[in-house]
């Protein structure tokens, strides 16, 4: 079966555009998870949805970032008017239902995005 | 506010030793400890995970040992291989499900 996809893999945009990055879960997973990585930094927890609903949107760095899931499976994170410190590499990740106790992520190879 | 640290960046260790990860972490009210390994230009992938109620979880060469009173995990490879050159991150899991992530540890296996 597939694994996470998320597209593009690369985009390169200029300050101050708006960019859309695409995720795209494991059929049937239930939860799905945005991270971002920037240069020599860790994983940032940026929001998680369980089905559509987003119960924590606290990662979100700014009210220029924004994310939606529909129909219980594609999401997208937008982020208008990026600024050059929104360049990093933008991973989304997937999980089944949390019905063993641990949540096991599956991750797609990430958006690197870099803003000029 | 870190709620999960890995406070060293970066390890290097001989072929066949054991390579030993630390993560310290603040908050008592996680479900979960995971650790997941990353190559450049991929995403992490899931390695091992153990339960907040346990203290230790073996797996192949993998062991992650889990002292509560610490707030303290390692993770433990025997023995260690080139392929195991990657980024380690040490995560846990909440009760709402929110995973949070350290900001790893790049092993480097020497020959």
């Amino acid at each position: 079966g597939a694994g996470v996809s998320q597209s593009p893999s690369n985009k390169v945009t200029e300050k101050g555009k708006d960019v859309e990055l695409r995720c795209d879960p494991i059929s049937g997973h239930t939860a799905l998870y945005w991270y971002r990585q920037s240069l020599g930094q860790g994983l940032e927890f940026l929001i998680y949805f369980q089905g559509n609903s987003a119960p924590d949107k606290s990662g979100l760095p700014s009210d220029r970032f924004s994310a939606e899931r529909t129909g219980g499976s594609v999401s997208t994170l937008t982020i208008q008017r990026t600024q050059q410190e929104d360049s990093a590499v933008y991973l989304c990740a997937s999980s089944p239902l949390r019905e063993t106790g641990v949540v096991k992520l599956f991750f797609g190879s990430g958006t690197q995005l870099s803003v000029l | 506010d870190q709620q999960v640290k890995q406070n060293s960046p970066s390890l290097s260790v001989q072929e066949g030793r054991i390579s030993i990860l630390n993560c310290d972490y603040t908050n008592s009210m996680f479900d979960y400890f995971l650790w997941y390994k990353k190559y450049p230009a991929e995403g992490p992938t899931f390695l091992i995970s153990i339960s907040s109620i346990k203290d230790k979880n073996e797996d192949g060469r993998f062991t992650v040992f889990l002292n509560k009173s610490a707030k303290h995990l390692s993770l433990h490879i025997v023995p260690s291989q080139p392929g195991d050159s990657a980024v380690y991150f040490c995560a846990a899991l909440r009760r709402d499900d929110k995973i949070i992530f350290g900001k790893g540890t790049r092993l480097h296996i020497l020959p």
